[in-house]
């Protein structure tokens, strides 16, 4: 594909209510980041893949959210018992190894109602 | 250092003028820099990187200047457009890791 692909692009889902959102990186592409972003604000780091590491998880902000990555494909963030406060956009990122920049996806709007 | 839910500062200027947008960023091994633009509704767009081994690298319009001794980083955008309103990031990494974006910075251009 030409770039990074996230589905859905609008998702509105009932308090406490499970969601799974996919990201697909660009091909060949190692690193994949989810960011969170909420009305206005700056990305918030969730979530870091890098080739076959262990994922950097420090930016998850409850057990709630947790994310898988296939090889060095498509990756699922998923948020179990939705709240309100994580209505958000999401935002995935791939990149390739070293120093270049990171491409991203035009992110999936989730309101949590 | 990592964006934590603060709400953006805010940059006016007048179209034509030259703009700059500041960064500081917290970790002394960071070794490359990206600036990202975001218009409302899309995802950030890459604008112009730098490495650590570089003050000053040039783009059309735009200019990046690293100031490591001081961990400072400056986007200067020149002879804006209405089309350059929208939020600007920085962002590091080191050694190729994690990216971690800076706060943004909403730029509005007055016609």
């Amino acid at each position: 594909g030409a770039g990074v692909s996230q589905s859905p692009s609008n998702k509105v889902t009932e308090k406490g209510k499970d969601v799974e959102l996919r990201c697909d990186p660009i091909s060949g592409h190692t690193a994949l980041y989810w960011y969170r972003q909420r009305l206005g604000q700056g990305l918030e780091f969730l979530i870091y893949f890098q080739g076959n590491s262990a994922p950097d998880k420090s930016g998850l902000p409850s057990d709630r959210f947790s994310a898988e990555r296939t090889g060095e494909s498509v990756s699922t963030l998923t948020i179990q018992r939705t709240q309100q406060e994580d209505s958000a956009v999401y935002l995935c990122a791939s990149r390739l190894m070293g120093e270049t920049e990171a491409f991203f996806g035009q992110g999936t709007r989730l309101t949590v109602v | 250092g990592e964006s934590v839910g603060l709400h953006l500062p805010t940059l006016s200027v007048q179209e034509g003028d030259n703009s700059i947008i500041n960064c500081a960023y917290s970790n002394s091994a960071s070794d490359y820099f990206i600036w990202y633009k975001q218009e409302s509704g899309k995802g950030p767009q890459f604008i112009i990187d730098i490495r650590s081994n570089m003050d000053k690298r040039q783009g059309q319009r735009v200019t990046v200047l690293l100031n490591k001794t001081v961990k400072h980083l400056s986007l200067q955008i020149a002879a804006t457009q209405p089309g350059d309103s929208a939020v600007y990031f920085c962002a590091e990494s080191a050694a190729g890791e994690k990216l971690t974006f800076g706060t943004g910075t909403r730029l509005t251009i007055i016609p």
